[in-house]
């Protein structure tokens, strides 16, 4: 599986945008960009997944760079509940079978938000 | 959303005894599970693929005799920890998908279990 990089750590004020990148050079042409966030003692849970053009669903925003190189999430008005550690992990179009569901965690990015 | 549901969400066990776990989706068919580890501050580690019907799928560097797995249904596997060990303790997490394939699918997780060996 591709590699991602996510800084380790993020903070924001509520109410606030938050932008939340994640840089995957060495991604392929068939390699979705997938999202997903952890709470505190939680499993994780799916945020949101593109593969070229920008996706919006009621969570969040994918906006994902021209070249594919990059992309970011964004968080419209963040809330104490959006801090968790957020994942961006690639999976390949072709994975399918036994691989289905299958997916390799990076360390993520720790968001916080500020009262 | 599909549900995946994960039991126990705790459990303490003594050095030397065994414990299992099961994940089950609630709405779907899984002909394919997943378990992962998490340790404190660490991300999850994928540790085995859980196939309906067939042997489960180990991850290098897991001990499939330490961690049983059987997957009898379509909507069940378990993960059984065997003569469990204080470095065994740790959360324990598993997920599957809903569809037929391809990287467009997103997979839905247990609440995952916290393991404590004492």
């Amino acid at each position: 599986d591709a590699k991602t990089t996510q800084p380790n750590s993020m903070e924001s004020n509520e109410e606030e945008p938050v932008h939340l990148p994640c840089n995957h050079s060495t991604i392929s042409g068939t390699d979705y960009i997938h999202w997903y966030r952890q709470l505190p003692s939680q499993g994780p849970e799916y945020v949101i997944h593109g593969l070229t053009s920008n996706v919006n669903n009621r969570m969040a925003s994918l906006a994902i760079a021209e070249d594919r190189k990059s992309s970011t999430l964004i968080l419209h008005r963040a809330t104490l509940r959006d801090a968790a550690v957020y994942y961006c992990i690639l999976r390949d179009e072709a994975d399918r079978g036994s691989t289905l569901g299958r997916l390799y965690f990076g360390r993520g990015t720790q968001l916080t938000v500020w009262p | 959303g599909a549900v995946v549901s994960q039991h126990p969400s705790r459990v303490i066990c003594k050095s030397g005894t065994s414990v299992k776990i099961e994940c089950r989706s609630l709405d779907f068919q899984a002909t394919t599970m997943f378990w992962y580890r998490q340790f404190p501050k660490q991300s999850l580690m994928l540790m085995a693929t859980s196939n309906e019907g067939s042997k489960a799928t180990y991850e290098q560097g897991v001990e499939k005799d330490k961690f049983l797995i059987n997957h009898a249904s379509l909507t069940l596997s378990t993960l059984t920890v065997t003569s469990a060990h204080p470095e065994d303790s740790s959360f324990y997490i598993c997920s599957a998908s809903v569809g037929t394939g391809w990287g467009n699918t997103e997979a839905f997780f247990g609440q995952g279990t916290r393991l404590t060996v004492v």
